[in-house]
C-alpha cells in the first residue's frame, strides 16, 4: 500500500544528543518536505527537496539538516538537540504537478530535556 | 509572495449543525489550486477537499463543500451535519505551477455534543 512513514513516532532525548528523524514514502513522489509544528499550531516549512541530491531550506530557519540520496527517503538530522527543538515534525510528499496535494506522514513528536 | 489567511483561530459548532470556516488568499496568478486539510488531535493530516481555480463550480465531498469566490480570493469550507469526528485543526492551502504549497495558520474546530 502506497504511504508515507515516519519513525520514531515519539522521541524523548537529552540535550546535546544527535538525532535523525526518518521519513520514507512508497508513492514515487519527486517532492518531499519537512514541517515543524507546535501542537495545534500552524505549520512551518523547514526543508524541502524536489528530487535526489536536491535540498533547500524552507521559510523557517532551522538548525537541522536533511539529505535526499534516494527518492523515497528524506531523513532529518539534528547534530546537537536542544530544548528549543522540542516540537512535532511532519514529513510530506507530493508529485510535481500543482494539481497534486501533499501527503503527510503521522509525525514525530520530539521532546528534548 | 502568495499568502493564505485564516481569520478564525477557533470555531465551535453544535453536533448536526452547519459551520463555515473562512480562508482568503493573495495572489496575482490565474492558474492555481486550493485545498482544505484536516488534522485531528494526535492524528495524521489528510486532504478534505480540493478546488481548481479554473472551475467555477464549487467542489463537494459528501458533507464538505466549498464556496470559492475567485474575484474576492475567498475559499471557505462548509461542513454540514457536523459530527464529533469533525473536531480537528483545519488548514487552508494554496498551490500553483510557480509556487509550492502555502498553508494558512489553521482553524481549530470544536464540535459540541
Amino acid at each position: 500500500e502506497a504511504d508515507i512513514y515516519q519513525t520514531p513516532r515519539y522521541l524523548v532525548i537529552g540535550t546535546g544528543k544527535k538525532i535523525t528523524l526518518e521519513c520514507s514514502q512508497t508513492m514515487g513522489h519527486d517532492k518531499m518536505y519537512w514541517y515543524q509544528q507546535d501542537p495545534g499550531m500552524e505549520l512551518h516549512l523547514i526543508h524541502y527537496s524536489y528530487g535526489v541530491n536536491s535540498t533547500e531550506k524552507g521559510d523557517l530557519s532551522s538548525e537541522s539538516t536533511v539529505s535526499r540520496i534516494r527518492t523515497e527517503h528524506f531523513p532529518l538530522t539534528l547534530e546537537s538537540a536542544r530544548p528549543s527543538h522540542t516540537s512535532q515534525y511532519l514529513c510530506a510528499s507530493s508529485r510535481s504537478s500543482s494539481y497534486n496535494e501533499q501527503f503527510f506522514g503521522p509525525g514525530t513528536r520530539l521532546t528534548v530535556l | 509572495a502568495q499568502t493564505v489567511t485564516q481569520s478564525q483561530p477557533e470555531m465551535s459548532v453544535q453536533e448536526a449543525e452547519t459551520v463555515t470556516l473562512s480562508c482568503t488568499y493573495d495572489t496575482s496568478e490565474s492558474d492555481y489550486y486550493l485545498f482544505w486539510y484536516k488534522q485531528p488531535p494526535s492524528r495524521q493530516m489528510i486532504l478534505v477537499i480540493r478546488q481548481e481555480a479554473y472551475k467555477q463550480q464549487n467542489a463537494t465531498e459528501n458533507r464538505f463543500s466549498v464556496n470559492f469566490q475567485k474575484a474576492a480570493k475567498s475559499f471557505s469550507l462548509k461542513i454540514s451535519d457536523s459530527q464529533l469526528g469533525d473536531a480537528a485543526m483545519y488548514f487552508c492551502a494554496y498551490r500553483s505551477p510557480y509556487n509550492d504549497m502555502r498553508f494558512g495558520a489553521g482553524t481549530r474546530l470544536t464540535v459540541k455534543p
